[in-house]
């Protein structure tokens, strides 16, 4: 069985500070892997999806790397600011079926 | 137009009641999703409509009853709830899988309180 593992649970960063989230799979074979935002209280925003044949994928100061072997991620957040203080959540799909397994988050906090 | 909406925001509800939640996307897709998500933890897959049809019950009780009446259009209908079904209910919708997952594109959710 598929299971998702997020460390930090949670992360408080000075503004400015680059930064890493990790996500783990135990299963190496994924369809894909999505990295999430959600602020408290609101649903999730997609942030990056990496296709099982990518490596990476950037949007901005996000880069999100995917090394199916060892079954990790990774999302690398560049000069962080305050309204990047959020969950961040990543999910894996195993299949053709439409079902993500989801972690259960890093809280981030960013300082001013 | 990529949004996702949901209507209510909030509801309160008693044990007896019916309610129906809400759910609608003007984006084309046909793959829609309801998830149920308690404080501090991740979103649970509860069922996915592809075409109109249900494709994934991910056991759910009987007293939450999807509904998927046009491709835009999902429903969630609640009846006989527990206070432990207080959550936020989140509903998603993407274009169909080709093989491969399409991002979902999630509803701002209704928090949902039995008593």
């Amino acid at each position: 069985k598929q299971e998702v593992t997020q460390i930090p649970a949670a992360l408080s960063v000075p503004e400015g500070e680059n930064l890493v989230l990790n996500c783990s799979f135990t299963d190496s074979a994924i369809y894909n892997l999505q990295w999430f935002r959600q602020d408290p209280g609101k649903g999730l925003t997609s942030l990056l999806l990496i296709q099982s044949s990518q490596r990476e994928q950037t949007s901005g100061r996000l880069n999100a790397s995917l090394d199916k072997s060892s079954g990790r991620s990774t999302l690398y957040i560049a000069a962080s600011q305050p309204g990047d203080s959020a969950t961040y959540l990543c999910a894996v799909q195993e299949d053709s079926s439409y079902k993500l397994i989801f972690g259960s988050g890093t809280r981030l906090l960013v300082r001013p | 137009d990529t949004e996702v909406t949901q209507t209510p925001k909030h509801l309160v509800m008693g044990m007896t009641n019916k309610k129906s939640l809400k759910c609608e996307q003007h984006m084309g897709h046909r793959a829609m999703y309801w998830y149920k998500q308690k404080a501090k933890k991740p979103p649970e897959l509860m069922f996915v409509y592809s075409y109109e049809k249900l494709s994934i019950n991910e056991s759910v009780p009987s007293r939450f009853s999807p509904e998927c009446p046009n491709s835009s259009l999902l429903n969630l209908h609640l009846h006989a709830l527990q206070p432990e079904d207080s959550a936020l209910y989140l509903c998603a919708s993407s274009r169909p899988s080709l093989g491969y997952q399409e991002t979902q594109y999630f509803g701002p959710g209704t928090r949902l309180l039995v008593l």
